[in-house]
């Protein structure tokens, strides 16, 4: 089973870079990475996916390392406006492996 | 994503109910998902349907029934609701693959 875990909560201040990583050790060789991004009274919005490596797009990257047991997404000088609960997940032969979710808490 | 519409955006019920959760889309997506969220539980997967003719139970179907009545409509019935079925229900669609999931802005639906 490819089950996802992350940090249930992470605090930053404006300008900082913020990193949140997600372990899935099971994850099968096919499967991507997706990461999500909630605001209260909102569904999930896509923020990255990716396979290995590193991906990045205009407003995060999505670091995998070579054993694909852990992802990290990077945000870069979140402002307030970040403040939100981010998920990580894992599609692995058609189940989906959604992580708990980390919220994130920019101070000014 | 306003593709991706859900009524009622909130339900107030009673326990032994009918209620019918509603979710259509613009996207022109073929599949589509129905989850459920939870404090501390993140998103849990209810059922799925991958085209019209296509349904499947997801991690927690139990108590759950839907209808996928074209390629735009996707419903989740709770034929008859208990109390911890109170939470926030959430539709999605995807293209084909390994595209990424578009949500709708959930049904909050409390069973007294």
């Amino acid at each position: 089973l490819a089950k996802t875990t992350q940090p249930i909560s992470m605090d930053s201040y404006e300008g900082q870079e913020v990193n949140i990583t997600c372990s899935h050790n099971n994850i099968a060789t096919n499967d991507y990475i997706t990461w999500y991004q909630q605001f209260p009274s909102q569904g999930p919005r896509f923020i990255i996916q990716g396979y290995k490596t590193k991906v990045t797009n205009e407003v995060a990257s999505l670091f995998i390392p070579a054993d694909r047991k852990s992802s990290t997404l990077s945000l870069p000088r979140v402002s307030l406006s970040d403040t939100a609960v981010y998920y990580c997940l894992v599609e692995s032969f058609n189940k989906f492996y959604f992580g708990s979710g980390t919220k994130l808490n920019v101070k000014p | 994503d306003a593709d991706v519409t859900q009524t009622p955006r909130n339900r107030i019920t009673k326990t032994g109910k009918r209620i019918m959760l509603e979710c259509s889309q613009t996207k022109g997506h073929d599949r589509m998902y129905w989850y459920r969220q939870d404090p501390g539980l993140g998103l849990r997967l209810i059922y799925y349907s991958f085209d019209v003719k296509d349904i499947n139970k997801g991690e927690i179907s139990d108590g759950y029934s839907v209808s996928r009545q074209a390629q735009a409509k996707f419903s989740l019935s709770l034929e008859s609701a208990i109390p911890n079925q109170t939470a926030l229900y959430f539709c999605a669609t995807s293209g084909p693959g390994d595209q990424p999931q578009h949500f709708g802005d959930g049904t909050r639906l409390s069973i007294l």
